[in-house]
Order: structure tokens, then sequence, then C-alpha cells
């Protein structure tokens, strides 16, 4: 059964960059079967799509985030990554890492604050 | 401001059936498959419904899915007080080239 994990730092600076990763377990990304998606969550709020690769490194990005966001992967790590610059406490958020399956399959979520 | 438009709240007794719309338009609802989401307070969303009407393993059958033209709705038939939750309807935008989610419904179990 795949299992998506996400990482990084819980707490960013403003003007920072917000670095995530995601881990996969259950499933190999170089398989090409799906598309590798970051949707985040401020609080109290509704999702949001972010972007989304595929196992060649090949992305789609949310045009309200496009000038600040890169999402790369790692396919001989088996994992994917968000980094999105110059952030500020708008970009406080639960960020979700999926895999873009029928049905999905969505990674618990972490926290990130953005503050000084 | 969200791509899918939903009523940000709905409330019914329980035992009633209750029904949150989601509205899109031709370039996501319209035309593709429609996903609606259950989220608890502090925790992931959890899939209710894919492919517009199928529901994944676990999901009672108290929750149906259905769309029409680039409208979607959510039943809940049964209404239980463990149903009070936020719900998201979701479906992927050919214009986007990505997902768009609808701002979320609160729903009461009065």
């Amino acid at each position: 059964q795949v299992q998506l994990q996400e990482s990084g730092p819980g707490l960013v600076k403003p003007a920072q960059t917000l670095s995530l990763t995601c881990n996969v377990s259950g499933d190999s990304i170089a398989s090409g079967d799906y598309y590798w998606s970051w949707i985040r969550q401020p609080p109290g709020t509704g999702l949001e799509w972010i972007g989304h690769v595929f196992d060649t490194g090949s992305t789609y990005y949310n045009p309200s985030l496009e000038s600040r966001v890169t999402i790369s992967v790692d396919t001989s790590k088996n994992r994917f990554s968000l980094k999105l610059r110059s952030v500020t406490a708008a970009d406080t958020a639960f960020y979700y890492c999926v895999r873009e399956s029928n049905p999905p399959t969505w990674g618990r979520g972490m926290l990130v604050s953005v503050s000084s | 401001q969200s791509a899918l438009t939903q009523p940000p709240s709905a409330s019914g007794t329980p035992g009633q059936r209750v029904t949150i719309s989601c509205s899109g338009s031709t370039s996501n609802i319209g035309t593709n498959a429609v996903l609606w989401y259950q989220q608890f307070p502090g925790t992931a969303p959890k899939l209710l419904i894919f492919k517009t009407s199928q529901r994944p393993s676990g999901v009672p059958d108290r929750f149906s899915g259905s769309k029409s033209g680039a409208s979607a709705s959510l039943t809940i038939s049964g209404l239980q007080s463990e149903d009070e939750a936020d719900y998201h309807c979701a479906a992927w935008d050919d214009g986007l080239n990505g997902r768009v989610f609808g701002g979320g419904t609160k729903l009461t179990v009065l």
C-alpha cells in the first residue's frame, strides 16, 4: 500500500524559502503511472492546488504561485520536493503531498508556519 | 476565491437527508470527474467520493455523489452526528491543467 510522508522545517522566516520533501513508499515514482502533487490549506480555509510533477520532471503550477514555486522529482530516492520562495505569513498552511491516482492518495500533511 | 463554488454552511437533523452542492464550469466539473472530501478539525481530508459517484472501501453507502452539467452534489442520507465536518469538492481543470477545489462547506448536525 502506497504511503506518502511530508518532511521539512515547520517554521520559516518571512522572505525565505519554504522547502518540503515527500517520501514515497509502496510505489515507484519512476513507473510513470501517476503525477505527484502538492496541495496546501491555510488554517481555517479551503484547499489550494500548488502544482504537480511527472516522473520525467515535467511540471505544471498554479498560476497564482508559479513565479515562486519549483517542484522537482528524484526518482532515484523515490521522492519529490517543493520549494516556495519569498514566503509571507499568507503562506502559513498545512502542506500535503498527493499521488494523483484513482482514487488519489494523500500524505498526512504538515503545518508550515511563516513567522520571524 | 475558489474555482468551484460551495455553500459555506449546511445543516440537518439526525436521520435527515442533506445535499451539498458544488458549482463549476465546463473546463472542470462539466468535463471531468468530481471528488468529495470529508475533513475533521486538525486532520487531513479524507476521500469520500471519487470518479463523481464511487465510494472508496470503508465509506458508508449513506454518502453518494452525482453531477449534472457543470454542477455536482454530495448527498448524505440518514444523517448522523458524526457526519458533522467540513466537506470539500474537487475536480481536474483542463484549462489550468491542475486540480481546483471548492471553498468547503461546514456541515452542522443539529
